[in-house]
């Protein structure tokens, strides 16, 4: 039962670049959420994706956009790198309409930007 | 406003010590989720329990326990007889009912680092 798979694992970038980060969900599941998780930090929700759309988002500039695809994998973008943006980015999966069960994380990918 | 608070920034146990986490989340909703998440050096968000706000069942599985009570609006997570292999990050989180999306986001608290010593 393959998990929640993210690519790459670590990433740098200088200020003012852009990244796409991707993420595979855990095999059943159909909907995609983002966090980023700065350094000693709780996650912060970004935004989410179901049926190819983004459902929810959180409070995050226009230069993090999404996209979901058809086999419900997804791409997290960033334009205009910021140093600030250095975090830990993660995946989460989870089933649509199981609001009561828990999410499921991958790895996450490593962004440092110089 | 929903916010989780793990007022624990880090704690430092000796192997075979009981430990508790302290969660207290605040929340306008009636029905919500709360979970405990752990957070190994690898990065990866494992997750531990969730429970629904309308059954305060304490439990238990193993080690670990968890104590509902939502009168004081706390989530709190106990380990008994620590192993070095319990070092981690620990995160409490809100999730609530009711927003559109296909999920609810979670609220993440700070996170609790837990060193098990030797």
């Amino acid at each position: 039962d393959a998990g929640v798979t993210q690519s790459p694992t670590h990433l740098i970038k200088t200020r003012g670049q852009q990244v796409t980060l991707r993420c595979s969900p855990k095999s059943g599941h159909d909907t995609v959420s983002w966090y980023q998780q700065a350094l000693g930090q709780g996650p912060q929700f970004i935004f989410q994706y179901y049926e190819e759309e983004e459902r929810q988002r959180g409070n995050f500039p226009d230069r993090f956009s999404g996209h979901q695809f058809p086999n419900y994998s997804s791409e997290l973008n960033v334009n205009a790198l910021l140093l600030g943006d250095s975090a830990l980015y993660l995946c989460a999966s989870s089933l649509a309409g199981f609001r009561d069960q828990p999410q499921h994380f991958g790895d996450g990918t490593r962004l440092s930007i110089l | 406003a929903q916010k989780v608070t793990q007022a624990q920034t880090e704690i430092s146990v000796v192997e075979k010590e009981d430990v508790t986490l302290d969660c207290v989340y605040e929340t306008r909703d009636t029905t919500y989720y709360l979970f405990w998440y752990k957070q190994p050096p690898s990065g990866e968000l494992v997750f531990l329990i969730r429970r629904n706000s309308f059954d305060e069942q304490n439990e238990i599985s193993g080690r670990y326990s968890w104590n509902f009570q939502k009168s004081t609006s706390s989530f709190n997570f106990t380990i008994t007889a620590s192993q070095v292999v319990d070092s981690a990050v620990y995160f409490c989180a809100l999730s609530e009912a009711g927003y559109g999306g296909a999920t609810n986001k979670l609220i993440f608290g700070t996170g609790t680092l837990l060193a098990v010593q030797p």
